[in-house]
């Protein structure tokens, strides 16, 4: 089956912890997002990967790091820093950049 | 499941009805538009897309008009049926912004 798997579906932390949340595609796609999901709110991009070893910050990347050492995956730290990082978490691919994006099914972190 | 949306516009329809979802969107340069269609807990999953040059799009129950003069672009579903309940959002391009600008969305609920 080709797609995008996040994992896991459900992370909770503490306070003043990094977490890594997992993307990984095997759409063979060279584009990658990350997206926070708020309640009332639109998605809001976070980071962006149009290719290997290169990514962009996108509208919210305070708080937030990434990598791309591999085509097939684009992994999230959501740092200590992030004041606010409960969310819904949306990783997404594309052939080319900001085309017609394919979704994972999320990551829902608890931060408490 | 988790909401997607606290406050989101609320359409409601008759199953079997034609539904009828709206979306305004701001920059007049945007040219290409995304339909998403999200189910409580789980990631947008692409519905049709449609480029400013063109007015009309169809795919199987649905249709996509866009109307560039007052920016306003609408997602026409066929024959609703309860697998349609969603929140449904639409998202825009501007070619040269390097990103896609989400709408918060709105929540399609069914009757039967």
């Amino acid at each position: 089956d080709g797609g995008i798997t996040q994992s896991p579906k459900y992370l909770f932390r503490k306070e003043g912890q990094n977490v890594t949340l997992s993307c990984e595609q095997n759409l063979n796609h060279d584009a990658m997002y990350w997206y926070r999901q708020d309640p009332g709110q639109g998605l809001r991009l976070i980071y962006y990967s149009q290719i290997v070893n290169d990514f962009q910050k996108g509208d919210i990347a305070e708080g937030y790091s990434v990598s791309r050492e591999k085509k097939e995956s684009f992994p999230l730290t959501v740092t200590s820093a992030q004041k606010n990082p409960t969310a819904f978490y949306l990783c997404a691919s594309s052939i080319r950049v900001f085309l017609e994006q394919y979704f994972g099914p999320g990551t829902r972190l608890t931060v408490t | 499941g988790e909401s997607v949306g606290l406050h989101l516009p609320t359409l409601s329809v008759q199953e079997g009805d034609n539904s009828i979802i709206n979306c305004a969107y701001s920059n007049s340069a945007s040219d290409y538009f995304i339909w998403y269609k999200q189910e409580s807990g789980k990631g947008p999953q692409f519905i049709i897309d449609i480029r400013s040059n063109m007015d009309k799009r169809q795919g199987q129950r649905v249709t996509v008009l866009l109307n560039k003069t007052v920016k306003h672009l609408s997602l026409q579903i066929a024959a609703t049926q309860p697998g349609d309940s969603a929140v449904y959002f639409c998202a825009e391009n501007t070619r040269g912004a390097q990103k896609l600008v989400f709408g918060q969305g709105t929540r399609l609920t069914i009757n039967p």
